[in-house]
């Protein structure tokens, strides 16, 4: 049962424009959801996150976007660039626990 | 502040063989988790490892097994290998104080089991 899922494998977008990367969870004990990026050989980089009291959080050239009634998320890049390429997981963590569910990941290419 | 390390990186074993993973995590970060990475099923939780106690596990066989010392570090140990325990083995460490925070992960081991 995949409780987190991200349904596009893969992404493409020019550099300079948006990236939009969705996610949605079945869980609604989950409180918590982080976003990671993954190069090849390497393990996940951290992101952002954004807790389930909040419907926005942003970094930088990131932002989350939480939709709690609708069980989805969000991460938008602005603007995207050629760096960004790599796959982005969502994860989502229950109250009290350290365990993460991960979805299967986004391929996100971005093109000169 | 150096990050959460693994070692070793890569390792080759043959079925049947067993295996051992160690991790060490970010300095004052208390809780250690286990993932597998394999490329039809993601990131799976393993278990995660608190003042050397398991808190939590995740849907694997007895044959996962691990710990955690005193220092923080952990081990993870897989016995009797198979080929489908093939993958990148991920650790992530996090201050675990009870409040939201983030897991760091650490580059990982690959395992190839022949």
């Amino acid at each position: 049962d995949q409780q987190v899922k991200q349904n596009s494998p893969s992404l493409s977008v020019q550099e300079g424009r948006i990236s939009i990367l969705n996610c949605d969870y079945t869980n609604s004990m989950f409180d918590y959801f982080l976003w990671y990026k993954k190069y090849p050989a390497e393990g996940p980089t951290f992101l952002i996150s954004i807790s389930s009291i909040k419907d926005k959080n942003e970094d930088g050239r990131f932002t989350v976007f939480l939709n709690k009634s609708a069980k989805h998320l969000s991460l938008h890049i602005v603007p995207s660039q050629p760096g960004d390429s790599a796959v982005y997981f969502c994860a989502a963590r229950g109250t009290g626990f350290q365990k993460l569910v991960f979805g299967t990941g986004t391929r996100l290419l971005v093109s000169p | 502040k150096a990050g959460v390390t693994q070692t070793p990186r890569y390792l080759i074993k043959t079925r049947g063989q067993q295996v051992t993973l160690s991790c060490s995590p970010i300095s004052g970060h208390r809780s250690v988790s286990w993932y597998q990475q394999t490329p039809g099923q993601g990131l799976q939780f393993l278990f995660e490892y608190f003042s050397e106690t398991q808190r939590n596990k995740g849907n694997f066989p007895g044959r996962f097994s691990g710990r955690q010392f005193s220092n923080s570090r952990s081990e993870m140990n897989v016995s009797t290998l198979e080929l489908g325990d093939s993958a990148l083995y991920l650790c992530a460490s996090s201050l675990a104080r009870g409040i939201q925070e983030t897991q760091y992960f650490g580059p990982g081991t690959r395992l190839l089991v022949l």
